[in-house]
């Protein structure tokens, strides 16, 4: 099974918003509603920011969003700060006892 | 707090085999669902491999199966990844991560352990 594909950049100003989008299929992000995003910030562990499309953790800023549009799902964020540049990534539930996981590209956001 | 830390990763030559461990600590292991995601150089992460919370359902990616052996000690707060025929394409930092299960989400992430594969 392929990554989903994120692009590979996205810049914004301090303030700014900024939308990440994550493209799949019908058997992945088109056929649930398991979508979560994570954020890796250098030499760090992943951090979950989004979960089932766009539920937030407990402690996840209110300036991550997350929705979903057919095969793709996207992650916004508002009021870009620099402690947001980062890379992050999309994963989607695939249902296969094969392949239930699939991690999108990775997109590294920088703060300008 | 929740605490997952790795170790196990070293430089080992294709063909080769390595044991990494997760030690969690400030949660109820026995009650969570577990996996291993790695990181991959220039390609991003890509699950690995999940168990539940028994240890009875385990699922791999088939980029390992039936050369990674995943096994959890719910008695010593430990999961491990049994890795043999190692080659040049499992060279990742690898992480193990709560859950697997519904609702199908990595909540907490340990800080990794590196493995390097090369001649």
């Amino acid at each position: 099974q392929s990554a989903l594909t994120q692009p590979a950049s996205v810049s914004g100003a301090p303030g700014q918003s900024i939308t990440i989008s994550c493209s799949g299929g019908s058997n992945d992000i088109g056929a649930y509603d398991h979508v979560s995003w994570y954020h890796q910030g250098p030499g760090k562990a992943p951090k979950l920011m989004i979960y089932e499309v766009n539920k937030r953790p407990s402690g996840v800023s209110n300036r991550f969003s997350g929705s979903k549009s057919g095969d793709t799902a996207s992650l916004t964020i508002s009021g870009l700060q620099p402690e947001d540049e980062a890379d992050y990534y999309c994963c989607s539930y695939g249902g296969s006892s094969s392949f239930p996981f699939v991690f999108g590209s990775g997109t590294k956001v920088t703060v300008l | 707090q929740v605490r997952l830390v790795e170790s196990g990763g070293d430089l080992v030559k294709p063909g080769g085999s390595l044991r990494l461990s997760c030690a969690a600590s400030g949660f109820n292991f026995r009650d969570f669902y577990m996996s291993w995601v790695r990181l991959v150089p220039g390609k991003g992460l890509e699950w690995i491999s999940y168990i539940n919370r028994n240890g009875g359902t385990i699922y791999y990616a088939d980029s390992v199966k039936g050369r990674f052996t995943l096994s959890r000690d719910n008695g010593k707060n430990l999961l491990f990844l049994q890795m043999n025929s190692l080659t040049v394409d499992d060279t990742a930092l690898y992480y193990c991560a709560t859950g697997g299960g519904y609702p199908y989400v990595f909540d907490d992430w340990g800080q990794g352990t590196l493995v390097t594969v090369s001649a």
